[in-house]
């Protein structure tokens, strides 16, 4: 399978919303409502932020939410913080117990 | 505190083999599914590996179906991943992560695996 498709880089000023874009096929992200995203800052691991679409774990500031239409699912970061800058991966479930990865988004806050 | 720790990554030659290993604790390993994820130097992350709580189900990414096999002891909350037939392209910081579905939510610090000669 490709990897779904994310734009390489996103930004954004302090206190702004960005929105970064995660593109697959009907046959993942358009099939099924697993998607998933990631945040990983540099040299640390991959940390959840959103599941099952729309999903926020325990812990993870509501300023990042998670929404889907057709073969495209999104994360939006609100009130953009120092902090937030990192690199985001979606994931989908793609069938026959495989998962699949974005090729990841460098967020800026400028 | 629920902590996964991998082990067992290091320098090896193409064609060589490798065992990784990764230990859980703070949570009952024998209720989850695991997975395993691997990020080549300066790129995105790559699903590899899964396998059920039970161990009875096991699935592999194409990239390494025949050559790489996720196993686990729920006794001693190990879950391993032995490398066979490796190749430059299996250079990576591999991750064993705990699964919550579709989803990766506990992950382990990573071990680097560099495939040289």
């Amino acid at each position: 399978q490709s990897a779904l498709t994310q734009p390489p880089s996103a930004s954004g000023s302090p206190g702004q919303s960005v929105t970064i874009s995660c593109t697959g096929t009907s046959s993942d992200i358009g099939a099924y409502n697993y998607v998933s995203w990631y945040q990983q800052h540099p040299g640390k691991a991959p940390k959840l932020m959103i599941y099952d679409v729309t999903k926020r774990p325990s812990g993870v500031p509501d300023r990042f939410s998670g929404s889907k239409s057709g073969n495209t699912a999104s994360l939006t970061v609100s009130g953009l913080q120092a902090e937030d800058e990192a690199d985001y991966y979606c994931s989908s479930y793609v069938g026959n117990n495989n998962l699949q990865f974005g090729g990841g988004t460098k967020l800026t806050v400028l | 505190e629920v902590q996964l720790v991998e082990s067992g990554g290091g320098l090896v030659q193409p064609g060589g083999s490798l065992r990784l290993s990764c230990a859980a604790s703070g949570f009952t390993f024998s209720n989850y599914w695991m997975y395993w994820a691997r990020q080549a130097p300066g790129k995105g992350l790559v699903w590899v590996s899964r396998i059920r709580s039970d161990g009875s189900t096991t699935s592999n990414a194409d990239s390494v179906k025949g050559r790489f096999t996720i196993s686990r002891d729920n006794a001693k909350s190990t879950l391993y991943l032995q490398m066979n037939s490796l190749t430059v392209d299996d250079t990576a910081v591999y991750y064993c992560a705990r699964g919550g579905g579709s989803f990766l939510e506990i992950w382990g610090q990573g071990t680097l695996v560099t495939v040289s000669s």
